[in-house]
């Protein structure tokens, strides 16, 4: 079983829909991080967490630090999200992070 | 502010080839990473350097050595290349302040083996 699970895998959805994206993790951890990689192949990180909830124009990000889980949410959906989305732990030792494999998503206007 | 660059962005190597990827932070960060992306694995960390002078192993450094020459860069070697080395490979740096990006990639080199 890997350290980091995602679900969904892939994701549809339709411009303008509110979108949700699990993370579930094994391991104790000093932190969380959402990233975002486009079909360019470049990763931006979006969020780094340790607990409770943060918000970033139309992206909120929460961890449940208690039951290893966090979700990465998308307000109004738009084609331009469509991207793939990694959730990635670091570790308690805090040098070293372990990736999910990815949640695709596609927005269709 | 450059960020994380990364050279070259493409590479295909003959086996038993050469190579050295280069990379480069101006964030002053003393982390710096070298993650492989295959398709349908997450990112796994080839080596890493938590500060200049300092080098260790991650999940899979067979075939790979590195180079942390300074705080800045961090290199990357495949001394005789593979076929199962054809990858996406990503360098990253990890600064440790607060703030909403914390974790910094390059654009990363598309290494093709053949």
């Amino acid at each position: 079983k890997n350290e980091v699970e995602q679900s969904p895998q892939n994701l549809t959805a339709q411009e303008g829909e509110f979108i949700t994206i699990n993370c579930s993790y094994s391991v104790g951890i000093s932190a969380l991080h959402w990233l975002q990689q486009h079909p360019g192949g470049g990763i931006v990180s979006l969020f780094m967490l340790s607990s409770g909830k943060k918000k970033h124009g139309r992206l909120i990000a929460t961890i449940n630090i208690q039951e290893k889980h966090s979700s990465l949410h998308i307000t109004a959906s738009h084609p331009r999200d469509s991207a793939v989305y990694i959730c990635a732990v670091r570790g308690s030792s805090g040098d070293k992070l372990t990736f999910g494999t990815g949640t695709r998503l596609a927005v269709r206007p | 502010n450059a960020g994380v660059t990364q050279t070259p962005k493409f590479q295909v190597l003959k086996t038993g080839q050469s190579m050295t990827l280069q990379c480069a932070q101006d964030m002053n960060h003393n982390s710096m990473y070298w993650y492989r992306q295959d398709p349908g694995m997450g990112l796994r960390l080839i080596y890493y350097s938590a500060s200049e002078g300092t080098t260790d192993k991650g999940e899979v450094p067979n075939g790979y050595n590195v180079s942390r020459l300074n705080k800045r860069e961090f290199s990357l070697r495949l001394e005789s290349a593979a076929p199962s080395q054809t990858s996406v490979y990503f360098c990253a740096s990890h600064g440790g302040s607060s703030g909403r990006r914390e974790q910094y990639f390059g654009p990363g080199t598309r290494l093709t083996v053949t």
